[in-house]
C-alpha cells in the first residue's frame, strides 16, 4: 500500500513560469515532509522540508504548501529554470518513539522545464 | 567535504554470489539507511540503523543484511543475489532520524543476471 504518493510521473514546464509537483499521502501520524530532488548518476539532494504543524515555507524559488485536511502537499518553483530539470520525490517522516523512524518516498515526478 | 559515498557504483553479478556495496560517512551522523529505487516505486527503505550496532528492517529487507560496526560505515550485504535484486540503492546518512534531511551517496547499480 502506497501511503505518499505522485500521481504525476511527468510534467513540462516553459522557463519563466510556475511548476506545481503534488502529492497525496494517507498516514496523518506523518509528522514531516520533504523534497528531493534528483538528477540522473547522481543521489537524491535534500530541497525544502515542512512540518506537520505549519502549512507553508517559503525557501527563495521554492515553497512547499501542506494542507492536512486533505492529506496532500505541494511544491512550487516560481519561476522555473532549466536547471530545476530533473526528478523531484516527496517523501513524509514517520517517528517511531524509540525505534527509529523512517522516511516514506513517492514515486517521483519528472519535471522538464524547457528554455 | 562532507559526504556519503558508495562502492562500487556499477556491478553486473550472478545468482548466487554474495556481494557488499560498501557505504561510508563522513559527518559523525547517528542514522544511516539503504534504499533502493525501482521504476513506479520510488525509493523504498531497506534496512536503517540508528547507532553503532544498532539496526533494523525498512520496508523491503527480505534478501539483505546489514551491519554497523563503526559509526561511519553503513555496509549492504547480499548473500544470494537473485534478479529480483537487480536495482540502483542509494545509501543515506542523517544527524537524527525523522524530519532531518538525509544526505545520500551517488547510487550503486546492480545488475543480478
Amino acid at each position: 500500500d502506497q501511503q505518499v504518493k505522485q500521481n504525476s510521473p511527468s510534467l513540462s514546464v516553459q522557463e519563466g513560469r510556475i511548476s506545481i509537483l503534488n502529492c497525496d499521502y494517507t498516514n496523518s501520524m506523518f509528522d514531516y515532509f520533504l523534497w528531493y530532488k534528483k538528477y540522473p548518476a547522481e543521489g537524491p539532494t535534500f530541497l525544502i522540508s515542512i512540518s506537520s504543524i505549519k502549512d507553508k515555507n517559503e525557501d527563495g524559488r521554492f515553497t512547499v504548501f501542506l494542507n492536512k485536511s486533505a492529506k496532500h502537499l505541494s511544491l512550487h518553483i516560481v519561476p522555473s529554470q532549466p536547471g530545476d530539470s530533473a526528478v523531484y520525490f516527496c517523501a513524509a517522516s514517520l517517528i517511531y518513539y524509540n525505534q527509529g523512524g523512517k522516511l516514506i518516498f513517492g514515486q517521483g515526478t519528472e519535471l522538464s522545464v524547457k528554455p | 567535504e562532507a559526504q556519503v559515498t558508495q562502492n562500487p557504483r556499477y556491478l553486473i553479478t550472478v545468482t548466487g554470489k554474495k556481494l557488499t556495496v560498501t557505504c561510508s560517512q563522513n559527518m559523525n551522523h547517528e542514522y544511516m539507511s539503504w534504499y533502493r529505487q525501482d521504476p513506479g516505486l520510488g525509493l523504498r527503505q531497506i534496512y536503517y540503523s540508528m547507532n553503532v550496532e544498532v539496526t533494523d528492517k525498512g520496508d523491503v529487507p527480505e534478501g539483505y543484511k546489514v551491519s554497523r560496526k563503526e559509526k561511519r560505515n553503513f555496509p549492504l550485504i547480499l548473500e544470494s543475489p537473485s534478479p529480483n535484486q537487480t536495482s540502483l540503492y542509494f545509501c543515506a546518512s542523517s544527524l537524527r532520524t525523522g524530519g532531518n534531511e538525509q544526505y545520500f551517496g551517488p547510487g550503486t547499480r546492480l545488475t543480478v543476471t
